[in-house]
């Protein structure tokens, strides 16, 4: 079965700075993994997806997140927060066979402060 | 890119009777569309798969009579709550898999419904 942790339920930034979200998975098989951003109830949008083609993958938004088989993690970057960044984050797994069922990290709630 | 709509947005309703919530793929055909649940603060919670032409398949503590599926189109998937209490209150988020995606079935959202149970 899959699962997946984030490490810290508010991060708060200034802006301008760097953002680190974290996650680490659990999975049965090949994880497929995704980031999903999503504003005060709207729904949700995929910042990036990890598809075993490269271990960094680039995103919207100047999003990245790099897949490390070794610590099974997948954390998210970004090189400047903005105002805009505001949100909550969901880091999702879903496993190789099918992709039949996303399950869903607890949520990160990124503050940026001006 | 795909696009998923859900109809209403928001909906208020007295206790005991029924909502319906429609999701429909725009642009492409689903064969397999999810419904999620989500608490105020909390993290989506999957409460059912639903396979075009077939029965609903539903999560582990789901009651499958109180929340209806039915998938009877390949754009189109409805929620019907039944008989609402307040404790239903929640928002309610649909999603399509990409039939196109393999290996990666990627799920495209759509943007939820706010139901209040009063």
């Amino acid at each position: 079965a899959q699962s997946v942790t984030q490490l810290d339920s508010h991060v708060s930034v200034s802006e301008g700075t760097p953002v680190l979200l974290r996650c680490n998975y659990s999975s049965s098989y090949s994880p497929s993994l995704f980031w999903y951003v999503q504003h005060p109830n709207k729904g949700l949008q995929l910042l990036l997806k990890y598809t075993s083609a490269a271990t960094l993958v680039k995103g919207i938004n100047g999003f990245e997140a790099e897949f490390k088989k070794s610590e099974t993690s997948f954390h998210l970057t970004k090189p400047s927060a903005h105002m805009s960044d505001a949100a909550e984050y969901f880091c999702v797994v879903s496993d190789g066979n099918y992709g039949q069922n996303f399950v869903f990290g607890p949520g990160t709630r990124l503050s940026v402060l001006p | 890119g795909a696009v998923v709509s859900q109809h209403p947005s928001r909906v208020i309703c007295k206790s005991g009777t029924s909502v319906k919530i429609e999701c429909r793929s725009l642009d492409f055909q689903a064969t397999t569309m999810f419904w999620y649940r989500q608490f105020p603060k909390q993290s989506l919670m999957l409460m059912a798969t639903s396979n075009e032409g077939s029965k609903a398949t539903y999560e582990q503590g789901v009651e499958k009579d109180k929340f209806l599926i039915n998938h009877a189109s390949l754009t189109l998937s409805t929620l019907t709550v039944t008989s609402a209490h307040p404790e239903d209150s929640s928002f309610y988020i649909c999603s399509a898999r990409d039939p196109l995606g393999w290996p990666v079935y990627e799920q495209y959202f759509g943007p939820g419904t706010r139901l209040t149970v009063t």
